[in-house]
């Protein structure tokens, strides 16, 4: 079983960072990159980055520098600093198992999610 | 704006048969065999259904089936139920080592 939960401010001021953890409970949390993904309305999924637990990780050139995701092995979890947001950012920001994982390049566990207003 | 495109919504009768559309590029959907789909219904997480193009994780029904045609891949559901009712959404690795996503397509059944 995976569980995947995500936690953090829900509300964030524009200019401000917007900053997101995701706790995982799976015995082989350090085999998998993990992903942040986000669904803003009339605008579907957009893949923010993901990393690995050597602290490798890669983020979408569409924002630029704002993004940073870092990973607490000894907690399993990872954690999302987002920078400079504006209304653009507001969205339901998803923690996810994936990619290069059990079933390729997808995302094969997902939490359920936590909206965030800037 | 998407870089993947889905229509916005379509409906089907139970027992029936839906395809679902995802339209990209050669650097996506076209260059790669890595496209994905995940379910999203109503309060719940999303959940992958297929990978790989036309690969379903175990467990998972037969009534769910991918395709994909030059840098077009398609989702078919056959067998439509009411608990099948909510938001689908197409995924592609991308060059440049990115992974992008549709808009989402709306799925009423009937």
């Amino acid at each position: 079983q995976v569980y995947v939960h995500e936690s953090g401010p829900r509300l964030v001021r524009p200019s401000d960072t917007l900053s997101l953890t995701c706790k995982v409970s799976v015995d082989s949390f350090k085999s998998y990159y993990w992903s942040w993904i986000r669904l803003s309305p009339g605008k579907g999924l957009e893949w923010i980055g993901y990393i690995y637990h050597t602290g490798s990780s890669k983020c979408n050139p569409s924002l630029k520098n704002r993004v940073t995701i870092s990973i607490d092995t000894s907690r399993s979890q990872l954690s999302l600093a987002l920078s400079s947001v504006t209304g653009t950012d507001t969205a339901v920001y998803y923690c996810a198992r994936g990619p290069r994982g059990t079933y390729g390049e997808a995302m094969d566990h997902w939490g359920q999610g936590i909206q965030v207003t800037v | 704006q998407s870089a993947l495109t889905q229509p916005a919504s379509v409906s089907g009768s139970p027992g029936q048969s839906i395809t679902i559309s995802c339209t990209g590029t050669n650097s996506d959907i076209g260059g790669y065999d890595y496209v994905s789909w995940y379910q999203h219904l109503p309060g719940m997480a999303p959940r992958l259904i297929i990978f790989e193009v036309t690969n379903r994780p175990s467990g998972l029904s037969g009534r769910f089936s991918g395709s994909k045609s030059g840098n077009t891949a398609s989702l078919t559901i056959s067998g439509l139920q009411p608990e099948d009712e909510g938001d689908y959404y197409c995924g592609s690795y991308g060059s440049g080592t990115t992974w992008v996503f549709g808009g989402g397509t709306k799925l009423t059944v009937l």
